[in-house]
């Protein structure tokens, strides 16, 4: 099983529509999480971190659960630049295990 | 503020040649990832260093790969007698302390072995 696992998509979606992904990860060790975005053939790029009490930041939500292990993030009136692969992140964040383990990403095209 | 540089951007080796690929972290940051990126897979952490020392190698390949983060200079992935299956985007990236700090990443290197 991955430590972390996510629907590959493609999610193709009208543009102002809201979408959501969801992600499940296996090690009950881990500490922080993310959502990264990747543009083709780019590097990552921090979307935002997850917590507990969940957080939004503009059109984006994310929440966390650790009782189910399972981290999601929406997206509201959804623009053709969030066109992007979308990346699930955990790190266990404790001395000597500071690598982050990253999903397999979910593809996501807005649809004009 | 410049962000985490790596170079070169691109690069073409031929079977049983070296590959040397260079991270420079951005301005204050200690910490060092990096990771690889097969085609259509996702990032697979490497190996986590600190200046002159390295953390977490758990990810590397146990042969023909090392890295190194010398006291001066940037760090390096070195890659031995390059082989086919290690076409891949190299990315670095780098973090002001440990622990929950965010992981910053550079553009990468796409390795490409003919």
């Amino acid at each position: 099983r991955k430590e972390v696992e996510q629907d590959p998509g493609p999610f193709n979606v009208p543009e102002g529509a809201t979408v959501a992904f969801n992600c499940t990860y296996s090690n009950s060790a881990s500490q922080s999480f993310f959502w990264y975005r990747q543009d083709c053939r780019k590097e990552p790029k921090l979307l935002m971190s997850v917590y507990s009490s969940g957080n939004e930041d503009g059109r984006f939500t994310a929440q966390l659960n650790r009782a189910s292990q399972y981290i999601s993030l929406l997206i509201r009136d959804s623009k053709l630049s969030d066109s992007a692969t979308y990346l699930c992140v955990v790190n266990r964040a404790n001395f000597g295990n500071e690598k982050l383990t990253f999903g397999t990403g979910t593809r996501l095209t807005i649809i004009p | 503020n410049a962000g985490v540089m790596q170079n070169p951007r691109h690069l073409v080796r031929r079977r049983g040649q070296e590959a040397r690929l260079r991270c420079s972290p951005m301005k204050g940051h200690s910490h060092v990832y990096w990771y690889r990126q097969l085609p259509e897979e996702g990032l697979k952490f490497m190996v986590y260093l600190q200046k002159e020392n390295i953390i977490d190698e758990s990810g590397m390949p146990k042969e023909r790969f090392s890295a190194e983060f010398p006291k001066e200079g940037p760090s390096i992935l070195r890659i031995q007698q390059v082989v086919r299956g290690d076409s891949a985007a190299y990315f670095c990236a780098s973090s002001h302390r440990t622990g929950r700090e965010t992981q910053y990443f550079g553009p990468g290197t796409r390795l490409l072995v003919l």
